[in-house]
């Protein structure tokens, strides 16, 4: 199976911010990585497909780049509505699988 | 709009069954793979299943293979999962989701609100 690590597990950080989050494949998975952000009680909601693919109705401050085994998502200048869990997700192979996510709260 | 809203969770005792279903409005049901996700309390998204438009192919997780099983009624809209032997490592929410898979570019969206699975005796 394709195993799928992000960093950092936790991050704090301030509205305003600009934020990164990593996620390494333990094998190379092209760009088929998507990236996941999800509130408390909520399902996940599709940020990105195709590693940089901004998925409509997201907004712009939010970008993915990448390819082979190693990701990032960006954030660029962060707003309180973006405090949330964010979750990369390889679907180059079966079984799928997700990094074990990323925990954003606020400063 | 596009939506999907599963049912069947509960609480039920290991070594019991549970049959969950998702029911899909708003799109061509019958065009789309579809998959299980799972969420155990405090934790991540584990991937479950997935299940062809058509219903002929499916795959599984290891950690389900042979007690749980996806299938599809296209012309009810409505995906299922039937979950045997339930063991207290099956507790979670489980969602549906719709897959995406076109020219190579593949997602999942939309998800359903989930329903939560508990697995105690």
């Amino acid at each position: 199976d394709i195993q799928l690590t992000q960093s950092p597990s936790f991050l704090s950080a301030s509205v305003g911010d600009r934020v990164t989050i990593t996620c390494r494949a333990s094998q190379g998975i092209s760009s088929h990585l998507a990236w996941y952000q999800q509130k408390p009680g909520k399902a996940p909601k599709l940020l990105i497909y195709a590693a940089s693919t901004l998925q409509s109705g997201v907004p712009s401050r939010f970008s993915g780049s990448g390819s082979g085994t190693e990701f990032i998502l960006t954030i660029r200048s962060l707003e309180p509505e973006d405090f949330a869990t964010y979750y990369c997700q390889q679907v180059s192979v079966y079984p799928v699988t997700f990094g074990q996510g990323t925990r954003l709260e606020i400063k | 709009q596009v939506q999907l809203v599963e049912s069947g969770g509960g609480v039920v005792q290991p070594g019991r069954s549970l049959r969950l279903s998702c029911a899909a409005s708003g799109f061509t049901f019958s065009a789309y793979p579809m998959h299980w996700v799972r969420q155990a309390p405090g934790k991540g998204l584990e991937w479950v299943a997935v299940i062809s438009s058509d219903g002929s192919t499916t795959y599984y997780a290891g950690s389900v293979k042979g007690r749980f099983t996806i299938s599809r009624d296209n012309s009810k809209n409505t995906l299922y999962l039937q979950m045997n032997s339930l063991e207290t490592e099956d507790t979670a929410v489980y969602y549906c989701a719709r897959y995406y898979d076109i020219s190579g570019l593949r997602w999942f969206d939309p998800w359903g609100q989930g329903t939560p699975v508990t697995v105690s005796s």
